[in-house]
């Protein structure tokens, strides 16, 4: 069975662009969740999408934003890039069983560096 | 969800037992005690999760206090590929679908074996 897979791995922009960053979960999980990972606040939930809706969200501005499609790809979005949203992305699916304690598949990431 | 504290840092020599602690005194008797580990340049993985009793499988084991207010990951004898950073974080299974695709990542306890 195939793993996560996130797509760019490595991406550079410049302040002010937008990136959209893509998801593929493993097949047969219709949960995709988003985490930003940086030196100083560690790993940190961006949102949850479950069956095409937002079912969670962390505390980030309304800049990030995401979707998924009813095949469970999901994409992230970051308007207006700032220097401080350089980060490594991670994706994660999860197979919802009902249960809290599934555990969760994330990918390799994708490096954003805003420059 | 409830707070859980790790060391900063650990170290080992390859081949040797390593005891990974967490201590989780705020912890409910809903919350699932779950392990993920992020090796270098990669996203986190799953290692082990429990409830009340210690479990096995064949990554590690867990050893849950009987006051569940703290608990041990136990790596029965660590190779190079174990070094990575460990995450002990707590999921409740009362919070409902909608916390099912979120985890909360503490600082975690950057593990290194020595050869």
């Amino acid at each position: 069975k195939a793993g996560v897979t996130q797509t760019p791995r490595y991406l550079i922009k410049t302040r002010g662009q937008q990136v959209t960053l893509s998801c593929s979960p493993i097949s047969g999980h219709r949960s995709v969740s988003w985490y930003q990972q940086t030196p100083g606040q560690g790993l940190q939930f961006l949102f949850e999408y479950f069956s095409e809706t937002q079912r969670n969200k962390g505390n980030f501005p309304g800049r990030f934003s995401g979707r998924q499609f009813s095949n469970s790809r999901s994409e992230m979005n970051v308007s207006t890039l700032e220097l401080g949203d350089s980060a490594l992305y991670l994706c994660a699916s999860l197979y919802d069983a009902g249960v809290a304690h599934n555990e969760q598949f994330f990918g390799p990431g994708t490096r954003l560096t805003v420059l | 969800d409830a707070k859980t504290t790790q060391p900063n840092s650990m170290e080992s020599n390859e081949e040797e037992p390593v005891h990974l602690p967490c201590n989780h005194s705020t912890i409910s008797g809903t919350d699932y005690i779950h392990w993920y580990r992020q090796l270098p340049s990669q996203g986190p993985e799953y290692v082990i999760h429990g409830l009340t009793s210690n479990v096995n499988n064949r990554m590690a084991s867990l050893a849950i206090a009987e006051d569940r207010k703290s608990s041990t990951l136990i790596l029965h004898r660590a190779t190079l590929r174990d070094a990575a950073v460990y995450y002990c974080i707590l999921r409740d299974s009362n919070a409902g679908g909608t916390s099912y695709g979120k985890l909360t990542f503490g600082q975690g306890t950057i593990l290194t074996v020595h050869p």
